[in-house]
């Protein structure tokens, strides 16, 4: 149990359009969801985290207008990248807890790669 | 802030080598240590955890041990396979605003061949 899944895995598109990545829970609700951002040979950055009926807390240094953020229901968020550039190119990864707190487990989505052309 | 340091590869071993990936930590208080693993392409997925100081984490063969005397929680595992072949992120906790929050290092990228 416990399966998260993003789409699309792999995006191509033209500087200036924007971007829809949707993170689903499968198998359990999702009270919380993260959305993190991974350069080519570096560590996860945390950009924000939603919670289900609020709005999302973005980390220092996000921009709130370009990465919108919205937790819609207990099985999807979803990350809309506005007006994409070439330096929005990079690996998204969601993940999933079951509830906020303490101790609470993430499950990692595989992914999404997206490329600006 | 609380970070995590981990040593930088790329680690390159035959298989059935030894394998040691340090990690080291700096945190207020008492977090929780992770390692995950992501395949190539994939996300990450977890393969160990401690919640508490001089827990022992494992999975598949792999080790990790939270030392708070030394902040640190290397992995080990006595024999690898190339099907282990991946990069190894160490991990902490932090809770902020409510939410459990991990806090990454660089990853590992392991190559086993055969």
């Amino acid at each position: 149990g416990a399966v998260v899944s993003q789409h699309p895995s792999w995006v191509i598109c033209k500087s200036g359009t924007s971007v829809k990545i949707e993170c689903r829970s499968l198998d359990f609700q999702a009270t919380t969801m993260f959305w993190y951002r991974q350069f080519p040979k570096q560590s996860l950055m945390l950009m924000a985290t939603s919670n289900e009926g609020s709005k999302a807390t973005y980390e220092q240094g996000v921009e709130k207008d370009k990465f919108l953020i919205n937790h819609a229901s207990l099985t999807l968020s979803t990350l809309t990248v506005t007006s994409a550039h070439p330096e929005d190119s990079s690996f998204y990864i969601c993940s999933a807890s079951r509830h906020r707190g303490n101790n609470q487990p993430q499950h990692f989505g595989d992914g999404t790669r997206l490329s600006i052309l | 802030g609380n970070s995590v340091t981990q040593m930088e590869g790329p680690v390159t071993l035959s298989e059935e080598a030894f394998l040691t990936i340090n990690c080291t930590y700096t945190a207020t208080g008492y977090p929780s240590l992770f390692w995950y693993v992501q395949y190539p392409g994939e996300g990450l997925q977890l393969l160990l955890k401690a919640t508490k100081a001089d827990d022992k984490g494992s999975n598949k063969g792999f080790e990790a041990t939270y030392r708070k005397e030394t902040t640190s929680f290397h992995l080990e595992k006595g024999s690898v396979q190339v099907s282990d072949s991946a990069v190894y992120f160490c991990a902490l906790s932090e809770v902020q605003g409510g939410s459990e929050k991990l806090v990454f290092g660089k990853g590992t990228k392991l190559t086993v061949n055969p």
